[in-house]
């Protein structure tokens, strides 16, 4: 399929390395975080989300982590494997009823 | 696979026509966004829907318009199309329109005008 956005900043990390996928957020009065992964041809598929009031959040090989601070949130991605190959979105809800906006995109790319 | 639903799945046409763009969400869904992406602009807010009303309006251009109907699914019309409007459109869906809970996304429609 198309390509999604060809000119992404690109990660490029070793099968079996962990990977750190950053995103900058806008507004600090969002309160509501989404990491996407994008494959080839279809649509965004969600990975992990977290609240505001939470710092950190566990799932399956991924982790995401809060930093209100600066207005910043990170995707790690243990024992990254091929089939991690893609495009990562982070995406923010800013208030009630709003939609949410999608950052720029991430293309992570597995080194075999 | 999300649950979400979107015919068709490409559509070429050439300018100055109309298309029209369906969504199914996920079962028990009642908010349904939609979203356009071109390779130099990522994922842009178009519009959303939460039970049959319009909730937020994003960038979206006159000529496009949508509506959501007693049954949830929702359906996006392009008009006077221009060659700009070549782009992938996604459908998402999500439980409540609070922004609380994640949105699920279908597979899109790439539309290609020539």
């Amino acid at each position: 399929g198309e390509s999604v956005g060809l000119h992404l900043p690109t990660l490029s990390v070793q099968e079996g390395d962990n990977s750190i996928i950053n995103c900058a957020y806008s507004n600090s009065a969002s309160d509501y975080f989404i990491w996407y992964k994008q494959e080839s041809g279809k649509g965004p598929q969600f990975i992990i989300d977290i609240r505001s009031n939470m710092d950190k959040r566990q799932g399956q090989r991924v982790t995401v982590l809060l930093n209100k601070t600066v207005k910043h949130l990170s995707l790690q991605i243990a024992a990254t494997q091929p089939g991690d190959s893609a495009v990562y979105f982070c995406a923010e809800h800013k208030n009630y009823g709003q939609n949410f906006v999608f950052g720029p995109g991430t293309r992570l790319s597995v080194l075999p | 696979d999300s649950g979400v639903t979107q015919t068709p799945k490409h559509l070429i046409t050439a300018t100055g026509q109309r298309v029209t763009l369906r969504c199914s969400p996920r079962s028990g869904d009642l908010s349904v966004y939609w979203y356009q992406q071109s390779l130099d602009q990522g994922l842009q807010f178009l519009i959303q829907y939460y039970n049959g009303e319009e909730r937020a309006k994003g960038n979206i251009l006159e000529r496009f318009s949508a509506q959501q109907f007693p049954d949830l699914h929702s359906e996006l019309n392009l008009s006077s199309l221009e060659l700009g409007d070549s782009a992938l459109y996604f459908c998402a869906s999500s439980v409540w329109d609070r922004g609380d809970s994640p949105l699920h996304f279908g597979n899109g429609t790439r539309l290609t005008v020539t």
